[in-house]
C-alpha cells in the first residue's frame, strides 16, 4: 500500500464549479501536509500547507485536514480553465530517522470552459 | 523558482556514460534535495543534503550519488546511465526539514 494515496483522475469540472481533490495517507504520526500544483512540463510550486486539524483557507483555496481519519482535502472554489493542471499532496512524518516529504501520484484537474 | 537553477535543463546521453546534474540556490537554504519524476510515481526521494558534505539517502537511491562542497551547490551523479534512469530530475531545498520544499525548474534526462 502506498503511503500517500491520491485518485489519479483525471478530474474534468466545468468554470465557476468546486473542484475537491482528496489525498489519504497510512503514517498515523504524520505532521505536515502540502498541496502542490504543477503545470504540464513545469515544476511542483506549492498552494497550501497545513499542520492542525480542521480548514485553512487562502483566497478561492482551502485545505481540509483530518488526522482521526488520515485524510486531507483541498477544495477549488470558482475554477478557473488556469487550474487546470496536477495537484500534489505531500505528507511529512513527524520523527523517525527517514523524516522525508512523501508525495502522492497527483490528481490530474482539467477545467472545462 | 525560489533562486535555484538546474543545468543542465535537457541532457540526452548513452547508457554506460557518467552524467552529472547540478543544482544551484541563491537562498543559503540548509537542506537540498533531488527527486526524480515518472509517470504513476510521482515524486520519489533519490538523496538529500543537510548540509555542507552532510548527506543521505532517499527512496530510489541505487545508481545515484551526490556531493555538496558548498551551501549552493548539490550535485547528482548517475556513475553509469541506464535507460531505467530516464526521467525528470527535480532539485528542492528548504530552510529546515520541516518547512516548505522549494522546487527548481528540472532536468529532463533521456538515456539511449
Amino acid at each position: 500500500q502506498k503511503e500517500v494515496e491520491q485518485n489519479s483522475g483525471p478530474l474534468s469540472v466545468p468554470e465557476g464549479a468546486i473542484a475537491s481533490l482528496n489525498c489519504t495517507y497510512s503514517d498515523r504520526v504524520s505532521q505536515s501536509f502540502f498541496w502542490y500544483r504543477q503545470y504540464s512540463g513545469k515544476s511542483p510550486e506549492l498552494i497550501m500547507s497545513i499542520y492542525s486539524n480542521g480548514d485553512k483557507e487562502d483566497g478561492r483555496f482551502t485545505a481540509q485536514l483530518n488526522k482521526a481519519s488520515q485524510y486531507v482535502s483541498l477544495l477549488i472554489r470558482d475554477s478557473q480553465p488556469s487550474d487546470s493542471a496536477t495537484y500534489l499532496c505531500a505528507v511529512l512524518p513527524l520523527s523517525g530517522s527517514a523524516r522525508q516529504l512523501t508525495f502522492g501520484s497527483g490528481t490530474q484537474l482539467t477545467v472545462l470552459p | 523558482d525560489a533562486g535555484i537553477t538546474q543545468s543542465p535543463r535537457h541532457k540526452v546521453t548513452e547508457t554506460g556514460t557518467p552524467v552529472t546534474l547540478r543544482c544551484h540556490q541563491t537562498e543559503n537554504h540548509r537542506y537540498m534535495y533531488w527527486y526524480r519524476q515518472d509517470p504513476g510515481h510521482g515524486l520519489r526521494l533519490i538523496h538529500y543534503s543537510y548540509g555542507v558534505k552532510d548527506t543521505d539517502k532517499g527512496e530510489v537511491s541505487d545508481g545515484y550519488s551526490v556531493s555538496r562542497s558548498k551551501t549552493e551547490d548539490f550535485l547528482l551523479t548517475l556513475e553509469s546511465a541506464t535507460s531505467s534512469q530516464t526521467s525528470v530530475y527535480f532539485c528542492a531545498i528548504s530552510e529546515t526539514q520541516q518547512e516548505t520544499q522549494y522546487f527548481g525548474p528540472g532536468t529532463r534526462l533521456l538515456v539511449l
